[in-house]
């Protein structure tokens, strides 16, 4: 069965300070993403990736951003520096087919981890 | 762009009541759409989705109804419980794409 593990689950740092966070899927699946969510508001995409390559990265913020993927598989976000309004909940996601479902628009199922709370002060 | 747009909460109901959650999208074609819910202190959960015009998405006597001619995506259910309080969330797929997200609506029922 699909789940993603991430970690950590919390961590403080001050601003300008640099921190990562890991994704990573129990089994392999093409498809990854990460999401960043503001306390308050909906998750808003950060990166996406196909197998090891970027399919859409337009909202992140590459100047501070960064995210790889690792042999298709693991994946890591990267922040550098830090600012106070990076604080958030980061969601790493991946797709799987939906059981019983034909291959094809949308029939994917998104499997969400726990998520990352960060708080920068 | 694409993008959906939920009532804003927090919705505050008691037990047993009717609940109406609004969600209306802008999207070019024909996005699925989709309910998730996140409980407190637990990650986000597909609640129910619906891929195509009239379909109707149900779970756990949740209900919403694609509506193009609307664009929306109602969420109901006839009879809350305390069981239902959490973050509610909207959101639309296009093929290909990542999910977007409306910015959720707060559900606190009491008994």
């Amino acid at each position: 069965e699909a789940g993603v593990a991430q970690s950590p689950r919390y961590k403080i740092i001050e601003k300008r300070q640099s921190v990562a966070f890991w994704c990573n899927p129990i089994s392999g699946h093409a498809t990854l993403y990460w999401y960043q969510q503001i306390l308050g508001q909906g998750p808003k995409l950060l990166i996406q990736f196909q197998n090891n390559g970027v399919v859409d990265d337009s909202q992140l913020p590459k100047d501070r951003f960064s995210a790889e993927r690792l042999k298709g598989v693991d994946s890591t976000l990267k922040i550098q520096p830090a600012k106070l309004e990076d604080s958030a909940v980061y969601l790493c996601a991946i797709t799987t087919p939906v059981r019983g479902e034909r291959m094809g628009r949308s029939n994917y199922g998104y499997t969400f981890g726990s998520g990352t709370r960060l708080t920068v002060v | 762009g694409n993008s959906v747009t939920q009532m804003e909460g927090p919705v505050t109901l008691s037990e047993e009541a009717f609940l109406t959650i609004n969600c209306t999208y802008t999207a070019t074609g024909y996005p699925s759409l989709f309910w998730y819910v996140q409980y407190p202190g637990e990650g986000l959960q597909l609640l129910l989705k619906a891929t195509k015009a009239d379909d109707k998405g149900s779970n756990k006597g949740f209900e919403a109804t694609y509506r193009k001619e609307t664009t929306s995506f109602h969420l109901e259910k006839g009879s809350v419980q305390v069981s239902d309080s959490a973050v509610y969330f909207c959101a639309l797929q296009k093929a290909g794409t990542a999910l977007i997200f409306g910015k959720g609506t707060t559900l606190s029922v009491s008994s």
